[in-house]
């Protein structure tokens, strides 16, 4: 079945430090690809999607490109702040199954220290 | 895209006790959503509430334990019932939107 795999957390890292959180995923079909972010005490956000191969899905300066070939959709952002920690979850959609139904990783802890 | 208002934040319950969770939604949607997050741990699918008939539920889950309503389509509700510390979780209500998976902002259930 279709499957979701991040690296684990958590991870620290220093303001203006790169951040590469990796995703791996398995699916029959064509699926659509998604980072969510979860702020402290806060519910899910949507950061990113891309939905077809070779997509790059940006929003507030993180990026992440549909890998097909690698079936990866790793997070990226050049330079990391204090605010940006928080959890962040891959997850995965499969449209042609019509339930709409996600699946998500485990989640990647982020801390950033001043 | 939509706005969910969910509540309560958050509850600290006895065992063998229910909680109903409620989420509102700004705008009409057919289907809601309602997932669990497992301390340390990602979220999974309950069920799916569609207006108008039974919930879906996934593997695992039953309407006994986790019954749904859908009274229409702004609205829903989540009972957790004769709750055990096992339920302790934070419940998310969530609907497909244009751009993707809009989350209300949780309910952090503690039970005792």
């Amino acid at each position: 079945g279709n499957s979701v795999t991040q690296m684990e957390g958590p991870v620290t890292l220093s303001e203006e430090a790169f951040l590469t959180i990796n995703c791996t995923y398995t699916a029959t079909g064509y699926p659509s690809l998604f980072w969510y972010v979860q702020y402290p005490g806060e519910g899910l956000q949507l950061l990113l999607k891309a939905t077809k191969a070779d997509d790059k899905g940006s929003n507030k300066g993180f990026e992440a490109t549909y890998r097909k070939e690698t079936t990866s959709f790793h997070l990226e952002k050049g330079s990391v702040q204090v605010s940006d920690s928080a959890v962040y979850f891959c997850a995965l959609s499969d449209p042609p199954s019509g339930t709409y139904k996600y699946i998500f990783g485990t989640g990647t802890r982020l801390k950033v220290l001043a | 895209s939509a706005v969910i208002s969910q509540k309560p934040s958050r509850d600290i319950c006895q065992r063998g006790t229910s909680l109903t969770i409620q989420c509102q939604v700004d705008s009409q949607v057919t289907m809601m959503f309602w997932y669990r997050q497992q301390p340390g741990q990602s979220l999974t699918l309950i069920a799916t509430a569609n207006q108008g008939s039974e919930a879906t539920y996934e593997s695992g889950f039953v309407i006994d334990k986790f019954p749904i309503s859908r009274p229409n389509l702004t609205f829903s509700t989540l009972t957790v019932s004769n709750m055990s510390p096992e339920d302790s979780s934070i419940y998310l209500c969530s609907v497909v939107s244009g751009f993707g998976y809009t989350f209300g902002s949780g309910t952090r259930l503690t039970v005792v």
